[in-house]
């Protein structure tokens, strides 16, 4: 079956300090990728998406490539601000289960400044 | 516009008694889905509806819970005999073919069951 696996949090990091979140796959298919991230009190919303090999979703900041050969889809930011911390988490799709997203544990992120 | 939106925004019951959760979608949007968010399982898919084809319930977890959407629009998700294990924040979303992976997610009900 798939899953998705990505880092433990809480990731502490001061302000303008370079973010990674690790996120690795396995799938049966060739999925899309995503990141949501959940901001205090607000809901789930889409972060950036990459539907295929060598693809890079970017948005905010944000990067991540999807690598096939590593079945990693690892988020990135140079330099994050407080307005950051959120928790983020990374899922995937299979082109055929319309849509149905299947999400990794979730990694906190906390910026201080 | 609207977003989605989900009420009741907490729900507190008790052991045995039956829940029903509901979700407005976002306007026009055929796609309609399902999670459940908690502190052992992270996020869950449960259902998904998707138009007029059958939906795919393969993320519910027993036979007391059941959801159903009428008119291609609100839905109803119902936990009957409910147990301390269903405490969760129930979500819901909703989106729009061809984007069908961008889902935009209501604010969620959270679940309490005492």
């Amino acid at each position: 079956g798939n899953s998705v696996t990505q880092m433990e949090g809480p990731v502490t990091l001061s302000e303008e300090a370079f973010l990674t979140i690790n996120c690795t796959y396995t799938a049966t298919g060739y999925p899309s990728l995503f990141w949501y991230v959940q901001y205090p009190g607000e809901g789930l919303q889409l972060l950036l998406k990459a539907t295929k090999a060598d693809d890079k979703g970017s948005n905010k900041g944000f990067e991540a490539t999807y690598r096939k050969e590593t079945t990693s889809f690892h988020l990135e930011k140079g330099s994050v601000q407080v307005s950051d911390s959120a928790v983020y988490f990374c899922a995937l799709s299979e082109s055929y289960s319309w849509g149905k997203l299947q999400f990794g544990a979730g990694t906190q992120v906390v910026v201080t400044p | 516009g609207a977003g989605v939106s989900q009420s009741p925004s907490n729900k507190v019951t008790e052991k045995g008694k039956d829940v029903e959760l509901r979700c407005d979608p976002i306007s026009g949007h055929t796609a309609l889905y399902w999670y459940r968010q908690s502190l052992g399982q992270g996020l869950e898919f449960l259902i998904y509806f998707q138009g007029n084809s059958a939906p795919d319930k393969s993320g519910l977890p027993s036979d007391r819970f059941s959801a159903e959407r009428t008119g291609g629009s609100v839905s109803t998700l119902t936990i009957q005999r409910t147990q301390q294990e269903d405490s969760a924040v129930y979500l819901c979303a909703s989106s729009s073919p061809p984007r069908t992976y961008e889902q935009y997610f209501g604010p969620g009900t959270r679940l309490t069951v005492t």
